[in-house]
């Protein structure tokens, strides 16, 4: 079955870019109509979306983090990635990787399976 | 946005049935999904469009949806039931697509 894996530095310094990869595993990003998406959770707190992207490229930010955040798509790696720039305090989290499934006659959306998750400390 | 609104905590003793409810503005007409997290681990799917199960879940855990109320209920409550449980809608109407609660921690008394 499809597996995700969380990779990148575990700490990231005030103003920098925080840049992570997902890797897929067990099949192919580019087959099915998927969508790969970033979610992060703060120490304690809950669940936040962060973006999406299709494997045509096309991609959908959270609002509140659009002005910061890049995600892309490498199928030839079967891999995704986040950015997200002038990071703070406020940016440390557990950073998970998911497997969006649509249904859009339905509206109709759900994450399954995730990634185990990495720790992204953004202190100087 | 929509908001997704869960009782921060839950409490039921083994054996027992426990029912976390997701509110939401005619959450009814959306498709609910529920979410399970143990400590440490990532957020497993239990529940998804409403009340089909995925595979490997078992058939303890159900959910119902209607008017402004989604529920989430874990019949025959074990010990390894204890963890936090999301809701989450996808709202085709925003550009805050994926919707999550704040999430409920049951305990298992």
């Amino acid at each position: 079955q499809v597996q995700l894996q969380e990779s990148g530095p575990g700490l990231v310094k005030p103003s920098q870019t925080l840049s992570l990869t997902c890797t897929v595993s067990g099949g192919s990003i580019s087959s099915g109509s998927y969508y790969w998406s970033w979610i992060r959770q703060p120490a304690g707190k809950g669940l936040e979306w962060i973006g999406r992207i299709y494997t045509s490229g096309s991609t959908n930010y959270n609002p509140s983090l659009k002005s910061r955040v890049t995600i892309s798509v490498d199928t030839s790696k079967n891999q995704f990635s986040l950015k997200l720039s002038s990071v703070t305090a406020a940016d440390t989290a557990v950073y998970y990787c998911a497997r969006a499934i649509v249904v859009v006659p339905a509206a109709s959306g759900w994450f399954d399976p995730w990634g185990q998750g990495t720790l992204v400390t953004v202190s100087s | 946005s929509y908001v997704l609104t869960q009782p921060p905590s839950v409490s039921v003793a083994p054996g027992q049935t426990a029912r976390i409810t997701c509110g939401g503005n005619n959450i009814g007409s959306k498709s609910v999904h529920w979410y399970q997290q143990k400590p440490g681990q990532a957020p497993v799917l239990v529940v998804y469009d409403d009340s089909d199960r995925p595979s490997g879940i078992p058939e303890r855990f159900s959910g119902s949806n209607s008017g402004n109320t989604a529920t989430l209920t874990i019949s025959r409550v074990e010990a390894g039931d204890e963890a936090d449980y999301y809701c989450q809608v996808w709202d085709s109407s925003s550009d805050l697509n994926w919707v999550f609660g704040g999430g409920t921690k049951l305990t298992v008394l």
